[in-house]
């Protein structure tokens, strides 16, 4: 029972360089979310998708795409990493409206 | 501009004290608050919730109290254990259904 996987674990990025972030999800959910934790700040939303194909801004989205084409599947792009997006990324996902959200473990980024 | 303000941002507790994490919202339309707990290297997990009609609600040694009209919620965490240490999250669901937290509290049990 995986859950929610995210890859990879730890990156560490030089200014202005390209990474995709991978979150798979084994549970037929519809809801997925891409969520960075920072100290003091909580938890922020980026990006989310209410279903296969769609995607939606959150809270901080400025400096990153999502992409939804499987319904398992969510990636988070930044297409030139800045130091402010040193982060703890996470990605969680839901089946409903009323139904919990489950986390993966997070990809720790570090950008230089 | 942060809508759900979580307090303390740490806490120590002895083992078999009292935790208290409260929370404040500004947003009278949020209608779900959940708490997650968080252990070192793992991401959150859904721990109790409560519903804008009930005061409280109780699950084994984990309560939440919460006052609508004073728009604010706190869990309360009864005999508190070691392994309770982990960061706390509340949250706030707006319509359409995403999630708002707080900013999180580290709490420390000592033995």
């Amino acid at each position: 029972n995986a859950g929610v996987t995210q890859t990879p674990k730890f990156r560490v990025l030089k200014t202005g360089q390209s990474m995709t972030l991978l979150c798979a999800q084994d549970m037929n959910h519809e809801y997925m979310y891409w969520y960075r934790q920072d100290p003091g700040m909580g938890l922020r939303l980026i990006h989310y998708s209410v279903g296969e194909g769609t995607t939606a801004k959150g809270e901080v989205p400025d400096g990153y795409n999502v992409s939804r084409l499987k319904k398992q599947n969510f990636l988070l792009g930044l297409e030139s990493a800045a130091p402010s997006q040193t982060s703890v990324y996470f990605c969680a996902s839901r089946s409903s409206y009323n139904s919990p959200l489950h986390f993966g473990n997070g990809t720790r980024l570090t950008v230089t | 501009q942060q809508q759900v303000k979580q307090s303390p941002q740490s806490l120590i507790v002895q083992k078999g004290g009292i935790s208290i994490i409260n929370c404040a919202y500004e947003n009278t339309a949020f209608d779900y608050f959940p708490w997650y707990q968080q252990f070192p290297g793992k991401g959150p997990a859904l721990l109790i919730a409560i519903r804008p009609d009930v005061s409280e609600k109780k699950e084994g040694r984990f309560t939440i109290s919460f006052n609508k009209s004073a728009k604010q919620f706190s869990l309360h965490i009864m005999d508190s254990q070691p392994g309770d240490s982990a960061t706390y999250f509340c949250a706030a669901r707006e319509e359409g259904g995403k999630l708002i937290f707080g900013q999180g509290t580290e709490l420390s049990v000592k033995p």
